[in-house]
């Protein structure tokens, strides 16, 4: 089993829909996520960080099930200015950080 | 501007040249990383310095030859590169501890002709 895997898409959603995506990770050690979003050909950013059972920003949710290993992103109200590569990146104790290969969202008007 | 600077930004380098990549963080972190990036693949990890200490190689040809002289500074150093070699190259930094992820700078992009 891959120690973060991910969807890769890619999702097409139409503006204004709400979209989900999930991660499992293998380490029931892991400490803490986060999310990235990572834009054609520029760096990852830091989307959000996943500390507990989850938090909330805006029109993004992100939720850890700690359980069942996994870790979920929920964007609501798509923008055309979402359509990127969402990276999963779990923290297991140990650097480095190991990253998801990415979910690609394209939002569509 | 994230805390994490890289030059140049773009590079072409020919197969015979020596060039180097330069990887500045202003953060106060004390661990760095070097990316590799092909076109619409995943990030690969190349090296990992811990206090200015290699941690980790993973498995990179030795045409490539990090170098960190300090927690600050991250060089990557290029020689008789391949054209498979042509990539985004991202430097990221953290706590050694990264509970607070990684900072990624913008990358070089580099094209070997």
């Amino acid at each position: 089993r891959k120690e973060v895997e991910q969807d890769p898409g890619p999702f097409n959603v139409p503006e204004g829909a709400t979209v989900a995506f999930n991660c499992t990770y293998s380490n029931s050690a892991s400490q803490s996520f986060f999310w990235y979003r990572q834009d054609c050909r520029k760096e990852p950013k830091l989307l959000m960080s996943v500390y507990s059972s989850g938090n909330e920003d805006g029109r993004f949710t992100a939720q850890l099930n700690r359980a069942s290993q996994y870790i979920s992103l929920l964007i609501r109200d798509s923008k055309l200015s979402d359509s990127a590569t969402y990276l999963c990146v779990v923290n297991t104790g140990n650097t480095p950080l190991v990253f998801g290969k990415g979910t690609r969202l394209s939002v569509i008007a | 501007e994230t805390g994490v600077t890289q030059t140049p930004r773009h590079l072409v380098m020919g197969m015979t040249n020596k060039k180097s990549l330069k990887c500045e963080q202003h953060l106060g972190h004390n661990a760095m990383y070097w990316y590799k990036q092909s076109a619409k693949k995943p990030l690969e990890l190349m090296f990992v310095y811990n206090f200015k200490e290699q941690t980790e190689n993973n498995s990179v040809p030795s045409r490539f030859s990090p170098e960190c002289p300090n927690s600050s500074h991250l060089f990557l150093h290029l020689h008789t590169l391949q054209p498979e070699d042509s990539a985004l190259y991202l430097c990221a930094s953290s706590q050694v501890t990264p509970e607070r992820g990684y900072t990624f700078g913008s990358g070089t992009r580099l094209t070997v002709v």
